[in-house]
């Protein structure tokens, strides 16, 4: 089983829907997650960053953890076609102190917002 | 966006020959990473430095090797480049545990 799962999709949908877009862990010792947006051809850009379980809202976008579960969600409303791309999670646990911040990153789930 | 440059934005080059790419940054971020993104298995670390010169292997880290001489560079060398490093490579930064990513720099080797 790898450590973080995310359906890589494609998913489409219509300008306006809502937007759910999730990720399954197995490591329990994951503590901060975080939201990354890709564009074809760009670098990631963090989106939303978030520590322990719990809701943290952004504009239009909300992320959800729920650690009981292992399962974290990003939710986008009033989506636009500006918010095609793909969209990775990563997750890290405390820092030890040693060595460096090391996340472990989904695969991506492309998200194409149709106008 | 992050002040991360990475340089060349685009390279292809012969099997064999030795490639470097460039990271540098102005945000003076203790911790630099370099990862390469490939189809089907997403971003994969290669190497990263927690300080002037200390750095340490990722998870893909054969055939590369890296340098940091000062806080803002941060260098990936390829000694002899081959088919399966065709990639596309990002720079990554940190200092309290987000990432921030370059823009990436694409290789093919031929």
């Amino acid at each position: 089983q790898k450590e973080v799962e995310q359906d890589p999709g494609p998913l489409s949908v219509p300008e306006g829907a809502i937007v759910s877009l999730n990720c399954t862990y197995s490591n329990s010792a994951f503590q901060y997650f975080m939201w990354y947006r890709q564009y074809s051809r760009k670098g990631p850009e963090l989106l939303m960053y978030t520590y322990s379980s719990g809701n943290k809202e952004d504009g239009r976008f909300t992320a959800q953890v729920d650690k009981s579960s292992k399962y974290i969600s990003l939710f986008i409303r009033d989506s636009q076609p500006s918010d095609s791309a793909t969209y990775l999670c990563a997750m890290r646990d405390s820092y030890s102190g040693a060595g460096s911040y090391q996340l472990t990153f989904g695969k991506g789930t492309k998200l194409s917002v149709i106008p | 966006d992050a002040g991360i440059t990475q340089s060349p934005r685009h390279k292809v080059t012969e099997t064999g020959t030795p490639v470097t790419l460039r990271c540098h940054q102005t945000e003076n971020h203790r911790y630099m990473y370099w990862y390469r993104q490939d189809p089907g298995h997403g971003l994969r670390l290669i190497h990263y430095s927690y300080g002037v010169k200390d750095t340490d292997k990722g998870e893909v880290s054969d055939g590369y090797s890296v340098s940091r001489s000062k806080t803002e560079d941060f260098l990936l060398t390829l000694e002899s480049a081959t088919s399966s490093q065709t990639s596309v490579y990002f720079c990554a930064i940190s200092n309290t545990g987000e990432l921030f990513f370059g823009e990436g720099s694409r290789l093919t080797v031929l």
